[in-house]
């Protein structure tokens, strides 16, 4: 099976840009979940998607969007960028969002902000 | 203060076991987890123990977990070069979906 995919692995913007992120869960898998990843403050939690709809949402600005797809393909968006938002953003889906179920992580998309 | 609390650095040598420790705080944690990460990747689940359980093995891990102390730990047997990775740890709160994650703990080993 392949495994949580995570497009593109790298991107750098400028200031004031927008970008999209995409992320293409396991197969058969539902839930699809979204962290930002700095060394300052570690793994936090961005937003939590299953079936088309948000279900849990961290604290961040509401710049940082994101949306499911039927297929459960998900992707976020970080609108007006500011240098704060370069992170590695990570991925991550389950099966169902169950207690037992244990997300499984992409790569990560590593946004550089200029 | 943290949720999770993990040391940040492990320094072993090649050969020895590893053991690293996480505290947690949610008494109604149900699900306790531990990540690998290496340079450059996401996450690698390593394994998992639900709350009612005090240990579990997978070949060369062993987690620990005591609830009494919230405390949760993670050793490698025959710790190999290839084990050097930043370890997470992560809990899933009672009625929710959401793990939360430690810091990381940067294991080296030495060869």
């Amino acid at each position: 099976k392949a495994g949580v995919t995570q497009t593109p692995r790298y991107l750098i913007k400028t200031r004031g840009q927008q970008v999209t992120l995409s992320c293409s869960p396991i197969s058969g898998h539902r839930s699809v979940s979204w962290y930002q990843q700095t060394p300052g403050q570690g793994l936090q939690f961005l937003f939590e998607y299953f079936s088309e709809t948000q279900r849990n949402k961290g604290n961040f600005p509401g710049r940082f969007s994101g949306r499911q797809f039927s297929n459960s393909r998900s992707e976020m968006n970080v609108s007006t960028l500011e240098l704060g938002d370069s992170a590695l953003y990570l991925c991550a889906s389950s099966g169902t969002p169950q207690e037992d179920s244990p997300l499984h992580f992409g790569n990560g998309t590593r946004l550089t902000v200029t | 203060g943290e949720d999770v609390e993990q040391s940040l650095f492990l320094s072993v040598r090649e050969g020895d076991s590893s053991v690293i420790n996480c505290t947690y705080t949610d008494s109604s944690s149900t699900y306790l987890y531990w990540y690998k990460q290496e340079p450059g990747a996401g996450l690698q689940l390593l394994t998992y123990i639900f709350s009612n359980m005090d240990m579990k093995q997978d070949q060369r891990l062993t987690v620990l977990l005591n609830k009494k102390d919230k405390h949760l730990s993670l050793r490698i047997a025959d710790t190999q070069t290839g084990d050097s990775a930043i370890y997470f740890c992560a809990e899933r709160p009672g009625g929710s979906y959401i793990p939360t994650f430690g810091r990381g703990t940067s294991l080296i080993v030495h060869p």
